[in-house]
């Protein structure tokens, strides 16, 4: 079971828009619409920011989008804030019934 | 709403066996799935496996031959247990209710250091 393969950080400044990409495979984000999004802050358990590649959860801004294409998922962030810089991790479903998370993009406001 | 707190010892010994609670308040465990995930110092999540109210059980193919998770639907809690322990394994625990595709919600975690 191999990590999803996102990018180890992006940046970008307030007011811009930013993507994380997602890679996995036809055995994981290419097979299932079960790819998730979530958002650390440091010392903070894991808040989930999308669901089911492109569903937020009541509460989350609308800044915050997914989508997928293939075995590559996204998550979008526009009109970027401070209080957007965290670590974001994607998740998905994998065919042998377990879940995979990615190696976590670092989220630098400049 | 569903909230989860993660309990147990925060110091384990090595080739000892690890194990914490993850007490379920505000709703019942019973017809969800409830999985365990750990974050090393200053690295990624990992997931662990997860447990259904039925007893179905799944595990990450690389813990499989360590982990059991196990749940009491009467005292509304799951467990995690991790065998023959080794610094490697040191790393914030954390629960979480897995409803249809997503982890939501999580526990705070719990920091787990495996040392002599």
């Amino acid at each position: 079971q191999s990590a999803l393969t996102q990018p180890a950080s992006v940046s970008g400044s307030p007011g811009q828009a930013i993507t994380i990409s997602c890679t996995g495979t036809s055995t994981d984000v290419g097979g299932y619409k079960y790819v998730s999004w979530y958002q650390q802050h440091p010392g903070k358990a894991p808040k989930l920011m999308i669901y089911d590649v492109s569903n937020r959860p009541s509460g989350v801004s609308n800044r915050f989008s997914g989508s997928k294409s293939g075995n590559t998922a996204s998550l979008t962030i526009s009109g970027l804030q401070v209080e957007d810089e965290a670590d974001y991790y994607c998740s998905s479903y994998t065919n042998d019934s377990t879940w995979v998370f990615g190696g976590g993009t670092k989220l630098t406001v400049l | 709403q569903v909230q989860l707190q993660e309990s147990g010892p925060g110091l384990v010994k090595p080739l000892e066996t690890l194990s914490l609670n993850c007490n379920v308040s505000g709703g019942s465990i019973s017809r969800y799935y409830w999985s365990w995930i750990r974050q090393p110092p200053g690295k990624g999540l990992e997931w662990i496996g997860y447990i259904h109210d039925s007893g179905k059980t799944n595990y990450n193919p690389s813990l499989k031959s360590r982990v059991t998770i196990s749940g009491d639907t009467s005292k509304n809690y799951f467990s995690l247990r991790l065998t023959s322990v080794t610094a490697a394994d040191s790393a914030v625990y954390y629960c979480a209710r897995l409803p249809l595709g997503r982890f939501d919600p999580w526990g705070q975690g719990t920091l787990v250091t495996v040392s002599s």
